[in-house]
């Protein structure tokens, strides 16, 4: 069992939708990540938090939108996706950011219309 | 030059063979070293992580760090084919970008019963 949760698991949506993914952990974490991967690619990094705060963009579009509520939560907000953002979201946390080793969740498979 | 580069594949190796996979890294700052492993459609799983020159063992892994070389490898020993997956080495970026875990292309492992 992974302890770092993604909802949903699959998520289809139209070019005009706002959506938003999910992602929590309880093992005490303080950075948590967002990585894009498609198919036959390695994870591409996105977003990492550390300690409740952005600390890496890597100058993803602005139609993605990161969110840290809490050290336990992470949220990607999208809105006016293009048909290319279609791809596997991960999420990660570990202890310390880049430092400790990243655990991932299950991830969110997206098909945008 | 990429960031983290690994040996081109698919990479095969009968039962019981030993399966070795070589990472490089531009960055001499980094100072933390990851494989995962991913199933097709899977999300990555740690396998090793290792932070000092010299090796690393747990279990059938070996991890080996050459900072001086940036260079890191992975040594599966008694291959079985259910190691046959795409192996991934993760580093962090150095003092400038620490926060960051680029991930290298894969390597395809098949093992062949």
């Amino acid at each position: 069992d992974t302890e770092v949760t993604q909802t949903p698991k699959h998520l289809v949506m139209g070019m005009t939708n706002k959506k938003s993914l999910k992602c929590e952990q309880h093992m005490g974490h303080r950075a948590m990540y967002w990585y894009k991967q498609k198919a036959k690619k390695p994870p591409e990094l996105m977003f990492v938090y550390s300690y409740e705060k952005l600390s890496i963009n890597e100058s993803v579009p602005s139609r993605f939108s990161p969110e840290c509520p809490n050290s336990s939560l992470l949220n990607l907000h999208l809105h006016a996706l293009q048909p290319e953002d279609s791809a596997l979201y991960l999420c990660a946390s570990s202890q310390e950011a880049g430092y400790s080793p990243l655990h991932f969740g299950n991830g969110t498979r997206l098909t945008v219309t | 030059q990429k960031e983290v580069e690994q040996n081109s594949g698919p990479l095969s190796v009968p039962e019981g063979a030993i399966a070795s996979l070589n990472c490089t890294y531009s960055d001499r700052g980094s100072q933390s070293f990851f494989w995962y492993r991913q199933y097709s459609g899977k999300s990555p799983e740690l396998i090793m992580f290792i932070y000092s020159n010299g090796d690393k063992e747990d279990g059938r892994f070996t991890a080996q760090l050459n900072k001086a070389s940036q260079y890191v490898s992975l040594l599966i020993r008694d291959s079985q084919p259910s190691d046959s997956a795409t192996y991934l080495c993760a580093v962090n970026m150095g003092v400038t970008s620490y926060d960051k875990v680029i991930f290298g292309p894969g390597t395809s492992l098949s093992v062949i019963p």
